[in-house]
């Protein structure tokens, strides 16, 4: 059964704390991806990666990076939190070229 | 303009109906279409996709593209109560990179009335 993890469910984190979501999945997928999702402006990229070590920016990829040193585990760190950074963060993983994106459960994540 | 649009809704639809959901998107290059079925609380799951223009059907549903006015629908007969939902159309574009990356829109909400 295919499965994309990510390691809460729900945190809640103090404003400038840095802060570390992990996701990993088992089905050997080569693309990983990282979106948040706000009410009304639906699921937006941050970060993904093709490869091992390798990462491309999305759409908004300010006040974040990754980190993906095995193919089954992409990390989204956010260097400094900010309460604009309070959402609902979602992973997701497929096949290179593949037509399903396949996602973890999602972190709802809330600075304060 | 975006670059997926979708009308956020709620679409309400009765039981048993035909309901049809609407993206339009605005990278020509664009290469491949995708719906997810987004229920409150949970994460997408994949419910079609499509590459060439037409319509291609998967037991109630019914994808259709049409590049040329770039728009892409959903079309879901005998709506039942179990398919309201968010849907959220995705579109499979190259970026500057020269990378494939895949561009969500904001979803219609879809509610069946019993």
């Amino acid at each position: 059964d295919v499965k994309v993890t990510q390691s809460s469910r729900y945190l809640v984190k103090r404003t400038g704390e840095k802060v570390f979501l992990e996701c990993v999945q088992d089905m050997d997928h080569e693309n990983m991806f990282w979106y948040r999702q706000d009410p009304g402006l639906g699921l937006r990229l941050i970060y993904f990666s093709y490869d091992v070590k390798m990462k491309e920016k999305g759409d908004i990829p300010e006040g974040y990076s990754v980190s993906r040193e095995k193919k089954e585990r992409f990390s989204l760190i956010l260097e400094s939190a900010s309460t604009n950074q309070t959402s609902m963060y979602l992973c997701a993983s497929s096949l290179q070229g593949g037509a399903e994106a396949f996602f973890g459960q999602g972190t709802r994540l809330t600075v304060v | 303009q975006k670059e997926v649009e979708q009308n956020s809704g709620p679409l309400s639809v009765p039981e048993g109906a035909i309901a049809s959901l609407n993206c339009t998107y605005s990278d020509r290059g664009s290469q491949s279409f995708f719906w997810y079925r987004q229920y409150s609380g949970k994460s997408p799951e994949l419910i079609m996709f499509i590459y060439s223009n037409g319509d291609k059907e998967d037991g109630r549903f019914t994808a259709q593209l049409n590049k040329a006015s770039q728009y892409v629908s959903l079309l879901i007969r005998d709506s039942q109560p179990s398919d309201s939902a968010t849907y959220l159309c995705a579109v499979r574009t190259m970026n500057s990179g020269g990378y494939q990356k895949v561009t969500f829109g904001t979803g219609t909400k879809l509610q069946v009335i019993p």
